[in-house]
């Protein structure tokens, strides 16, 4: 199984719900990443978790809030976001961290009202 | 920190060849290639982790001059299946455990 899976793969929030995206990796890897992409941008690198630990934060504003429940899951939990933060969220999945190639995920596509 | 990619956009018939360009002002630890389709995800093709190194994959092939901090990506004998935006990302000496990405070249190959 090569697929990293998102959930869900559309989501629409006010400003002051509370909402998660799920990723899901069955691959063994033990590097898991957040990436935001604003069209016709490059995927932007949020978080890196490497063997479960938050290894990066890229200085993400603290509405964002990620977690690695075990080696398979990973999670961002989101609060009180900005109509700004509209994008896709890309889960990615690797091996090691800056050595192997990414898997990415299909996405969730986030809209901000 | 992010690399410098060129051309910003290309276009190519079926048969043509083409190279993107990437570079950064920092030591490179590696460079990733990948290639996102529209609506969809980035895909892997390939990483070069060696100064000097070159890499292939089927059409497709790739070097990285260490020295120069610059890798460039070859597309031979395009085919339509080539489309996309190319994305080069970067991990530098100093923290080779994050991968950055370009800004993206757009490629599109028509008949």
């Amino acid at each position: 199984d090569t697929e990293v899976t998102q959930t869900p793969k559309h989501l629409v929030m006010g400003m002051t719900n509370k909402k998660s995206l799920k990723c899901e990796q069955h691959m063994g890897h033990r590097a898991m990443y957040w990436y935001k992409q604003k069209a016709k941008k490059p995927p932007e690198l949020m978080f890196v978790y490497s063997y479960e630990k938050l290894s990066i934060n890229e200085s993400v504003p603290s509405r964002f809030s990620p977690e690695c429940p075990n080696s398979s899951l990973l999670n961002l939990h989101l609060h009180a976001l900005q109509p700004e933060d509209s994008a896709l969220y890309l889960c990615a999945s690797s091996h090691r961290t800056g050595f192997d190639e990414q898997f990415f995920g299909p996405g969730t596509r986030l809209t901000v009202l | 920190q992010q690399p410098v990619q060129s051309p910003q956009a290309v276009i190519l018939r079926e048969g043509e060849d083409a190279v993107i360009n990437c570079s950064s002002s920092k030591a490179l630890y590696s460079v990733h290639w990948y290639r996102q389709k529209h609506g969809e995800a980035p895909v892997f093709l390939m990483i070069l982790l060696k100064g000097g190194e070159q890499k292939g994959h089927e059409k497709i092939s790739a070097s990285f001059n260490e020295k120069k901090q610059q890798s460039s990506l070859y597309l031979t004998a395009s085919q339509l299946s080539y489309s996309g935006t190319y994305f080069c990302g970067t991990a530098l000496k100093t923290s080779y455990d994050k991968v950055i990405f370009g800004p993206g070249t757009s490629l599109s190959v028509i008949p």
